[in-house]
């Protein structure tokens, strides 16, 4: 069964650095997005990306987050500098070809930034 | 404002029980789903269930049923015979339909199900 799959698992940094998570969304699937999720805390959606260009995007996702999808098959968020804040898990998500209300998004495992 | 309530933020429940999951939500968009989602504690997000809101009939997956009252703005999740790995945090999320194509999910707080052998 095809899925999203998400690099690394655990990543740890020191704050100010810059980190790129990468994900492979499921091939043919038009949409793409991230969402962060702080320990104990409910998913919050951070941007959409569709036709090669943001969607839409959250208060959170600032001037310190980017997103590119640089090849066709991989779709990338990057943090510029890394705040104690950021501290989350980081999911990415896609969304086949229909633009129609029911079809699901599949999450990608995950990517647990810790920044020291 | 909050678009999605889950007012339970722990339940426990023995093996083998029904167990009933809050979700109520807010939106003036008459076209809308309701999603629900299954984060175990290894993290990932697994899709369980969906409810359109011009659905006729709730919906059922299999052991999960949704309870979809649009009147009271409430879609809550029926989990029937409950098992040991059914152990996990519960998402409800809503995606709104007027805003195109790339709708984003808005989630609620979780609630955190416990089942007891």
């Amino acid at each position: 069964e095809p899925e999203v799959t998400q690099t690394p698992s655990h990543q740890v940094t020191q704050m100010g650095q810059e980190v790129i998570l990468r994900c492979v969304p499921i091939s043919n699937h038009l949409y793409f997005y991230w969402y962060r999720q702080i320990l104990g805390q409910k998913v919050e959606f951070l941007v959409s990306f569709y036709n090669n260009e943001i969607s839409e995007k959250s208060e959170i996702f600032d001037d310190q987050f980017s997103v590119e999808r640089p090849d066709g098959s991989n779709f990338t968020l990057k943090i510029r500098s890394t705040k104690l804040e950021d501290s989350a898990m980081y999911f990415c998500a896609s969304r086949g070809q229909s633009p129609r209300l029911n079809t699901e998004a599949f999450f990608g495992q995950g990517t647990r930034l810790t920044v020291v | 404002a909050q678009k999605i309530t889950q007012t339970q933020p722990g339940m426990f429940v023995q093996e083998k029980e029904a167990v009933t999951l809050d979700c109520t939500y807010d939106t003036s968009d008459p076209s809308y789903g309701l999603f629900w989602y299954k984060q175990p504690s290894s993290g990932e997000m697994i899709f369980l269930i969906y409810q359109g809101s011009y659905d006729q009939q709730n919906a059922t997956e299999g052991r999960y049923s949704l309870n979809f009252q649009k009147a009271r703005k409430s879609a809550n999740l029926v989990i029937s015979a409950s098992q040991l790995g059914d152990s996990a945090m519960y998402f409800c999320a809503m995606r709104e339909g007027s805003r195109g194509g790339a709708q984003k999910l808005v989630f609620g707080q979780g609630t955190r199900l416990t089942i007891n052998p």
